[in-house]
């Protein structure tokens, strides 16, 4: 069984500010790991994912996380925030061999002008 | 365009009915799923199928029903026997092998009272 643990439930930043939103995972197999975004009143967008290969994946709107297998953790980062980051972000786990994702609880980012 | 569309956007209902709530892909995705979001819970998994014909109960799968006749379509019924059917729904499409890489419709948000 796998589970998924985001650490903070809400995050508030000020806009240009950097952010890190925490995400540790448990897991008795290899994973991929996921991040998505809820906008307000919307479904998921995938952001970005990690599969294989280099730990360190980006999205086009200048998120990265980084693979850490030793700390099991896949950590969300922005070095500059805008107002339109406001949303909900969804860390994701499931291994290679399951048809099923299984996500943590959430963190709302809130951007402050 | 190909996507994932849920219908409505909005329904409320009494207590006690039955509601069947809509969605359709046109991605030719083999995989679709339904997951129920409450606040500060994520997302859980109701139920789940990856071909026609076909389907399995998610993690919270009691007091709804669904049926995969046809591969675009993917209906969710929330029965009497849900004792809590207020929340937001949200429907999800993948292809079979990629079934990780799941894409999102917008939701349903379902009143029940």
């Amino acid at each position: 069984a796998q589970s998924v643990t985001q650490l903070d439930s809400q995050v508030p930043v000020f806009e240009e500010a950097p952010v890190e939103l925490r995400c540790n995972y448990s897991s008795s197999v290899s994973v991929y790991l996921f991040w998505y975004v809820q906008y307000p009143n919307q479904g998921l967008q995938l952001l970005l994912k990690y599969l294989s290969g280099s730990t360190l994946v980006e999205s086009i709107n200048g998120f990265e996380a980084e693979f850490n297998k030793s700390q099991t953790s896949f950590h969300l980062r922005k070095p500059s925030v805008h107002i339109s980051d406001t949303a909900e972000y969804f860390c994701a786990v499931s291994d290679p061999q399951s048809y099923q994702l299984t996500f943590g609880k959430g963190t709302k980012l809130s951007v402050i002008p | 365009d190909g996507g994932i569309t849920q219908s409505p956007k909005y329904l409320f209902r009494k207590e006690g009915q039955n509601v069947t709530l809509s969605c359709e892909q046109n991605l030719n995705h083999d995989a679709m799923y339904w997951y129920r979001q409450d606040p500060g819970q994520g997302l859980r998994l109701i139920y789940y199928s990856q071909i026609v014909n076909d389907f399995q109960k998610g993690d919270i799968a009691e007091g709804y029903s669904v049926s995969r006749e046809k591969k675009e379509s993917f209906p969710l019924t929330v029965t009497s026997a849900q004792k809590n059917p207020t929340a937001f729904y949200l429907c999800a499409s993948a292809f079979r092998e990629n079934s990780y890489e799941q894409y999102f419709g917008p939701g349903t948000r379902l009143t029940v009272t």
